[in-house]
């Protein structure tokens, strides 16, 4: 099956620095979503990108899908912005079936 | 809209029963997608359903099963519990169109004993 990798596995950051998150898999796609997991455990959705560029207020991602990766930023980073970070991709021709990586631990002290 | 529910949210059980998770996905969506999330394994993909049938399958045992009702809720059942099925379950939704954007539950956090 398609591997994706995810660096780095841990961050730490003092609030208001940048960041950058990045994605590998390992053969084509359909679809690749990043998602941030609250401390409840639940998954919100940040970004639906299979290819090009998306932002949505301090973050942004872009996935060169030809060179099979994905890089999630965060800017001007808050301490609400700590938690787990997971990319995932599904590459299934019928239907869906997401593929996670082990996922980005970011820590964001005041 | 409303979002993805899941129910129970905590469940203990013990070792050998057998237990029953609900999801009922976004309104207008018809497709339903299960995952288990383990501190070992990571995420890993259990099944889908869509339209009632089930479309996509992951590595897991015939004790993991699901079902999906003609209202699109879905519901997975473990029997047989071992300790390894300690985990968040966590429900997906999307249209099913192909690859579109899947929505997920808040979880069901499942302690066997």
């Amino acid at each position: 099956g398609i591997q994706v990798e995810q660096s780095p596995p841990d961050l730490i950051l003092q609030e208001g620095a940048n960041s950058t998150l990045r994605c590998n898999f390992s053969d084509s796609v359909n679809n690749l979503q990043w998602f941030h997991q609250n401390p409840w455990g639940q998954l919100i959705n940040l970004f639906y990108i299979p290819s090009g560029t998306k932002q949505n207020g301090r973050l942004s991602a872009t996935t060169v899908a030809t060179e099979r990766y994905s890089l999630l930023y965060i800017s001007s980073s808050q301490t609400t912005d700590s938690g787990v970070y997971f990319c995932a991709v599904d590459w299934e021709t019928s239907g869906s079936r997401l593929t996670f990586g082990e996922g980005t631990q970011l820590t964001v002290n005041p | 809209k409303a979002g993805v529910t899941q129910t129970p949210r905590y469940l203990i059980k013990t070792r050998g029963q057998q237990v029953t998770l609900s999801c009922s996905p976004i309104s207008g969506h018809r497709s339903v997608s299960w995952y288990q999330q383990t501190p070992g394994q990571g995420l890993q993909f259990l099944f889908e359903y869509f339209s009632e049938t089930q479309r996509n399958k992951g590595n897991f045992p015939g004790r993991f099963s699901g079902r999906q009702f003609s209202n699109s809720r879905s519901e997975m059942n473990v029997s047989t519990l071992e300790l390894g099925d300690s985990a968040l379950y966590l429900c997906a939704s999307s249209e099913g169109d192909g690859a579109d954007t899947q929505y997920f539950g808040p979880g069901t956090r499942l302690t066997v004993l």
